[in-house]
């Protein structure tokens, strides 16, 4: 099971671009990186989730360099209504792994 | 609508009074697992479930059983609980492929007196 590290707590401004990066060296090579979002006493939703190189949507992008063994998460513009908990997580494509969250990184963002 | 849904959302209990949580998802989904949520601790997997009757601890199961007689329904047990088991409970299902999303309760929150 591949273990991850991101950092405990961030702090940004609003409007600003916020990069959370994640270290998964024990990537194997059927693993999707996944992030997720929690806001205090809710359960984690899915933000988004890659394989390799670069995906987007209406929330976020990641970024997954071409040896895989990092991930960043950019939210653009954030808001304070971005202040949550994110999670990286990383998990083989048949579930032959538990979903397993580790602390998270505590985003806050100031007006 | 795509839910998990656990119940009941608060509960009160006294140390030794057995207590259940429910939960339950409408998406035919193979996976499903609980987690504790306490301060500074992130959320700590307590069980899991590969499919029905499939079912393995976590990183936290003591003082904690869990079943899967139906695909649907992964109720968490607790046989005498105790204040330390006082936290805020989330149960989560997913498809048994991890390139789809995982999808959570709305959390039971746990006071044990």
């Amino acid at each position: 099971l591949a273990k991850t590290t991101q950092p405990i707590s961030m702090d940004s401004y609003e409007g600003q671009e916020v990069n959370i990066t994640c270290s998964h060296n024990n990537i194997a090579t059927n693993d999707y990186i996944t992030w997720y979002q929690q806001f205090p006493s809710q359960g984690p939703r899915f933000i988004i989730q890659g394989y390799k190189t670069k995906v987007t949507n209406e929330v976020a992008s990641l970024f997954i360099p071409a040896d895989r063994k990092s991930s960043t998460l950019s939210l653009p513009r954030v808001s304070l209504s971005d202040t949550a908990v994110y999670y990286c997580l990383v998990g083989d494509e048949e579930g032959n792994t538990p979903l397993v969250f580790g602390k998270g990184t505590r985003l806050s963002v100031i007006a | 609508e795509a839910q998990v849904t656990q119940n009941p959302r608060y509960l009160i209990t006294v140390t030794g009074k057995k207590l259940t949580v429910t939960c339950s998802q409408n998406m035919n989904h193979e996976y499903m697992s609980w987690y504790r949520q306490d301060p500074g601790l992130g959320l700590r997997q307590i069980y899991y479930s590969m499919n029905v009757e499939v079912t393995d601890k976590g990183d936290v199961p003591e003082g904690y059983k869990v079943s899967r007689k139906e695909k649907r329904n992964f109720p968490l047990i607790l046989e005498s609980p105790s204040p330390n088991q006082t936290s805020l409970y989330f149960c989560a299902s997913s498809s048994a492929r991890r390139d789809t999303e995982a999808f959570f309760g709305q959390g039971t929150r746990l006071t044990v007196v």
